[in-house]
């Protein structure tokens, strides 16, 4: 157990409609991170939050957001679903804004858009 | 975009043989790391190797990295059925004070019992 905590595990949904996914990060680890993993992209990172504020954003649509909250716990926004979008998607967690750390995933969620 | 290319892609052997993997790169790095995947779960870490670093152990693993050559490799020694699994490099960047952790296409191995 990563202590890395991700819901729902499964989420299945039409195209065009909106998801919220969660992410609740190990207990003293201020740095959240998104990957989406597809099998013709591999893993892509997303965005990175640190103590709240956004850090990095690397390959995320403009119909995806992301927001860390006071308590550090994330959440990731998909909106206007696409077929496309079908994809696990995980939440990483380690305790520096940078990645001196190691980086500890949570379980993933698996999107599917029908 | 990937950062990381592993090679080979997929890899299967006997138990008990050894096992290399190698990742190559194509930006400076700060570090690198290696995570394992079991199918559909979320990803593990293995080992973290700095850039000032060339060689690392942690139990049966053992890591090189050569940065003249942007190049990594991730040697398992006496495979076990436990170990199959994805294995993938990725690449901490220094980008203007704010790292991301880029991930390489992933190996395949498959140790056969």
């Amino acid at each position: 157990d990563s202590g890395v905590t991700q819901t729902p595990k499964h989420l299945i949904t039409a195209t065009g409609q909106r998801v919220t996914l969660r992410c609740s990060p190990r207990s003293g680890d201020l740095s959240v991170y998104w990957y989406q993993q597809s099998l013709d992209q591999g893993l892509q990172f997303l965005i990175q939050y640190y103590n709240g504020e956004e850090r990095a954003k690397g390959n995320i649509l403009e119909r995806f957001s992301a927001q860390q909250f006071p308590d550090l716990h994330s959440e990731l926004n998909l909106s206007s679903l696409e077929l496309g979008d079908s994809a696990l998607y995980f939440c990483a967690s380690s305790v520096e804004v940078g990645y001196s750390a190691e980086a500890f995933f949570g379980q993933g969620t698996r999107l599917t858009v029908v | 975009s990937q950062q990381g290319e592993e090679d080979p892609q997929a890899l299967s052997i006997q138990e008990g043989e050894n096992a290399t993997m190698n990742c190559s790169y194509k930006t400076s790095i700060n570090n690198l790391q290696w995570y394992r995947q079991n199918s559909g779960r979320g990803l593990v870490h293995l080992i973290l190797i700095r850039s000032n670093e060339r060689e690392k152990h942690s139990g049966r693993l053992r890591v090189t990295l050569d940065t003249s050559k942007k190049s990594s490799s991730l040697l398992i020694t006496a495979s076990r059925a436990a170990d199959t699994a994805s294995y993938f490099c990725a690449t901490a960047n220094d980008n203007s004070g704010n790292e991301k952790l880029t991930f390489g296409t992933g190996t395949r191995l498959t140790i056969i019992p």
